[in-house]
């Protein structure tokens, strides 16, 4: 059964940093491109960052370049997202997902406020 | 960025009866591997996302019959043949051609 468990997520004052993780089981996780994609509370979905395979190629959503880094380690069958300078317009639960969004996590929720 | 349009946002529907989402892109999501990569998600209530329909008309594993997706280009459709209980819920199409990939506004199937 394929899984994907976030953490790390929580209360981060404006300007503060998160570093998000997920862990991958039930599925080849070195074989396929992984994202990160966020739901602000009541709306909809947006895309945040993705990266390849091993982890040579990464795409950021233009408000988050610069201050949110994506990266994976294959030996742990992890995916991360490392967010610096977090804003209140960040604030949102945050899914891991890959396979082009076949597989998808519970989600953590990132709340950045003072 | 590629904008997804979907219609309706809202759509009431009667168990047992059929339902259709459209939705259209800003541009064609042909992808130079010749590939549309169109994918239909679906949202429960309080519950995270989950994808029914890849690369236009394919379902995944485990998804019911009734429903079905078509379309080509810029134009896609996902439809239900007879909604049940369990169909409620938000549904996004969202297009994986070009980075970064991008989600429709979302359609709220209630009953």
């Amino acid at each position: 059964e394929v899984q994907l468990v976030e953490s790390g997520g929580g209360l981060v004052q404006p300007g503060g940093s998160l570093r998000l993780s997920c862990a991958a089981s039930g599925f080849t996780f070195s074989s396929y491109w992984m994202n990160w994609v966020r739901q602000a509370p009541g709306q909809g979905l947006e895309s945040v960052a993705n990266i390849n395979e091993d982890g040579s190629a990464k795409n950021y959503v233009d408000s988050v370049k610069g201050r949110f880094t994506i990266s994976r380690d294959n030996a742990k069958n992890s995916l991360y997202l490392q967010m610096n300078s977090l804003r209140a317009e960040d604030a949102a639960v945050y899914y891991c997902a890959g396979d082009q969004m076949g597989y998808w996590g519970q989600g953590t929720l990132v709340t950045v406020s003072s | 960025d590629v904008v997804m349009t979907q219609s309706p946002l809202s759509l009431p529907v009667t168990l047992g009866q059929p339902a259709s989402i459209s939705c259209r892109s800003s541009q064609s999501l042909v992808n130079s591997d010749g590939n549309t990569y169109l994918n239909w998600i679906q949202q429960r209530p309080g519950q995270s996302p989950r994808r029914l329909i890849y690369k236009v008309s394919n379902r995944d594993s485990g998804v019911p019959d009734r429903f079905s997706g078509r379309g080509s280009g810029t134009d896609f459709t996902l439809k239900i043949s007879r909604v049940e209980a369990e169909d409620v819920g938000v549904y996004y199409c969202m297009q994986g051609t070009d980075w970064p990939a991008t989600f429709g506004q979302g359609t709220k199937v209630e009953i």
